[in-house]
């Protein structure tokens, strides 16, 4: 089975600082990990994915996470928030065989203040 | 946008009634899946279509049921709806074996 935990249901920064959204997941296979971020009445953007090529994987709108083995984390990070970043982040795991379901964290508010 | 459509946006309907949610893939996805968004539950991995097929269940309850066209388009079916059946109903479609969904603007439904 496959699991996503994240950290801090809440994270607030200030327009210009570094953002970081913790993500952790448990997998008994390889996995596909996702970051998608969610606006207010909307559907889920995908952000990033990793999917075993380079451990440190470049998104939309300036995001970055890296692929830590070791430590079974994929942490999402932007240098520098900017206001219309504040949205709520979900990290999700699949296994590495093709067409499988997303299972997803419990996903984390950015909140952004100027 | 994702190229996923959805219809309805929304959905109000009172206990006991039976509503059909409908999603249409990005162009040449074969993979449609559906999920559940509520409050207490999160984001939960309801049914999997794959060219028609049913290809994986989640938690999917037995008074829901679903099934993908032809045309691969899906339509979610939901029966003898309880108030704890309000939620966000998003559709997701596959096309490449990599993994990623793209997703739908969803349904939110209402049971009053």
């Amino acid at each position: 089975a496959q699991s996503v935990t994240q950290l801090g249901s809440h994270v607030s920064v200030s327009e210009g600082a570094l953002v970081l959204l913790r993500c952790n997941y448990s997998s008994s296979v390889p996995p596909y990990l996702f970051w998608y971020v969610q606006y207010p009445n909307q559907g889920l953007q995908l952000l990033l994915k990793y999917t075993s090529a380079a451990t440190l994987v470049k998104g939309i709108n300036g995001f970055e996470a890296e692929f830590k083995k070791s430590e079974t984390s994929f942490h999402l990070t932007k240098p520098s928030a900017h206001m219309s970043d504040a949205a709520e982040y979900f990290c999700a795991v699949s296994d590495n065989t093709g067409f499988q379901k997303l299972v997803f964290g419990t996903g984390t508010r950015l909140l952004v203040s100027p | 946008d994702s190229g996923v459509t959805q219809t309805p946006k929304h959905l109000i309907t009172a206990t006991g009634q039976r509503v059909t949610l409908r999603c249409s893939p990005r162009s040449g996805d074969l993979s449609v899946y559906w999920y559940q968004q509520s409050l207490d539950q999160g984001l939960q991995f309801l049914i999997q279509y794959y060219n028609g097929e049913e290809r994986a269940k989640g938690n999917i309850l037995e008074r829901f049921s679903a099934q993908q066209f032809p045309d691969l388009h899906s339509e979610l079916n939901l029966s003898s709806l309880e108030l704890g059946d309000s939620a966000l109903y998003f559709c997701a479609s596959q096309g490449g074996g990599k993994g990623e969904q793209y997703f739908g603007p969803g349904t939110r439904l209402t049971v009053t």
